[in-house]
């Protein structure tokens, strides 16, 4: 079964760090770019970060480049997101996803992990 | 950025409507718009990409339709599990965006 997992997600406060893991199973994962997608609580889905199968190329929303950071581990099937800084506008529930039809990462997201919860707040 | 913008952000329908929902993004787009629905409390799911192909296991009653600037999602006989938000986005460009949702409720 394809399946992606996150983990790391907990109360943090601002100005702190967090890390999030998305482990891939079911298929390779460095076949595919992978997303992070976030959805504050009532809210819709924003699209936050992105790399590349290799790991050489990454893409940030504006709202947190500067501050979290993407990268891969494709050995572990594994992506994380580094995030540093965090606001009280950070505070979503994070999704990793995996990006299908078309080999420059444009394209539908599935499979979708369960999501990991950050909550920012002193 | 493309913007996406959904039509209407609610409805509540009875099972057996048809039920429409649209979405029109800020530029052309050809054919790149999908469509998630997401259950509450569960992460979004995919139903149908490149416009009209349902992916597999989702139901004949969803389909879709358009092109360029203006798209359709339709289910043609509403059901109790059809509840949940459905999401449309764009696959033309980086970043990929979505548009604000549609929230389906059973009257």
């Amino acid at each position: 079964e394809v399946q992606l997992v996150e983990s790391g997600g907990g109360l943090v406060q601002p100005g702190g760090s967090v890390r999030l893991s998305c482990v891939a199973s079911g298929f390779s994962s460095s076949n595919y770019w992978m997303y992070w997608v976030r959805q504050a609580p009532g809210k819709g889905l924003v699209w936050v970060s992105r790399i590349s199968s290799d790991g050489r190329s990454t893409n940030y929303a504006g709202s947190v480049r500067g501050r979290f950071s993407i990268s891969r581990d494709n050995a572990k099937n594994t992506v994380y997101l580094q995030m540093n800084s965090l606001r009280v506008e950070d505070t979503a529930m994070y999704y990793c996803a995996r990006a299908v039809g078309n080999a420059y990462g444009y394209g539908w997201l599935d499979p979708w992990g369960q999501g990991t919860l950050v909550t920012v707040s002193s | 950025d493309i913007q996406m913008t959904q039509s209407p952000s609610s409805l509540s329908a009875s099972v057996g409507d048809r039920v429409t929902i649209t979405c029109r993004p800020s530029q052309n787009i050809s054919n790149y718009l999908n469509w998630y629905q997401q259950k509450p409390g569960r992460a979004p799911k995919l139903l149908i990409y490149g416009t009209s192909t349902l992916q597999s296991g989702v139901p004949s009653s969803f389909s879709g339709s358009g092109s360029g600037t203006d798209f359709t999602l339709t289910i043609s006989s509403l059901q109790p599990e059809d509840s949940a938000t459905y999401y449309c986005q764009q696959s033309y460009n980086v970043p990929l965006t979505f548009g604000g949702g549609t929230k389906v409720e059973i009257k």
